[in-house]
């Protein structure tokens, strides 16, 4: 069965500090990862990646994929208050004539003063 | 551009009743995706249809069912409601669904509690 695992559930730092979230994945057939991090209600796009090795980064937040070892993290350095959410880690695996997305069970952030 | 928008943003309903959840995807996107999200998970997956055409679904029982309108907007009926039914319901537009790598991108939400 495909399924997505995010580790660690939950996490607590101060501001200033660097953080890493875990993806690891086991899908039948793999077309890219996502990130999204979810404040109140809609989760709001952060990355796609489709290939190894290749980071993407956008401020202080940046993501890697690793196809071998079915993995991938999500960096956020100098944490703010404003970076409290849950992150969302999904993996696109194409079916028949859709795309399907499995949702890890995200990571709780919480950034203190 | 008006992001994803749903209708309503919260929902409270009884045991056995049947609810309607709406969504409008974003201009130009032809394909909504509907998930459940229950508190403290992830987003599960429900139904994906594009142009009107049911194109997958989950796990989920016979008392689920959508639609597709052909302004593209979309309707989730639950009939029958149980008590774990509760959850956040999320509405994602993509402009194919999946013939081409893409991102989904998430409305609001409908909060739904069953008393």
């Amino acid at each position: 069965e495909d399924k997505v695992v995010q580790s660690p559930l939950s996490l607590v730092v101060h501001e200033g500090d660097t953080v890493t979230l875990n993806c690891s994945y086991e899908v039948t057939n793999f077309r890219s990862l996502l990130w999204y991090k979810q404040e109140k209600k809609a989760p709001t796009f952060l990355f796609m990646l489709t290939s190894s090795g290749i980071e993407k980064k956008s401020g202080r937040l940046s993501s890697i994929l690793d196809k071998k070892e079915l993995s991938s993290i999500l960096n956020i350095t100098a944490t703010q208050t404003g970076d409290s959410a849950i992150y969302l880690c999904a993996v696109e695996v194409p079916r028949d004539n859709f795309n399907k997305f499995y949702f890890g069970s995200g990571t709780k952030l919480n950034v203190k003063p | 551009d008006a992001g994803v928008t749903q209708s309503p943003t919260h929902l409270i309903k009884t045991r056995g009743q049947q609810v309607t959840l709406r969504c409008s995807p974003i201009s130009g996107h032809k394909s909504v995706s509907w998930y459940q999200q229950v508190l403290g998970q992830g987003p599960q997956f429900i139904f994906q249809y594009y142009e009107k055409e049911e194109r997958g679904r989950g796990n989920f029982p016979d008392r689920f069912s959508a639609r597709q309108f052909p302004n593209y907007s979309s309707e989730l009926n639950v009939n029958a409601l149980l008590l774990g039914d509760s959850a956040l319901y999320l509405c994602a537009s993509s402009r194919t669904g999946g013939f081409f790598q893409e991102t989904q991108y998430f409305g609001p939400g409908t909060r739904l509690l069953v008393l």
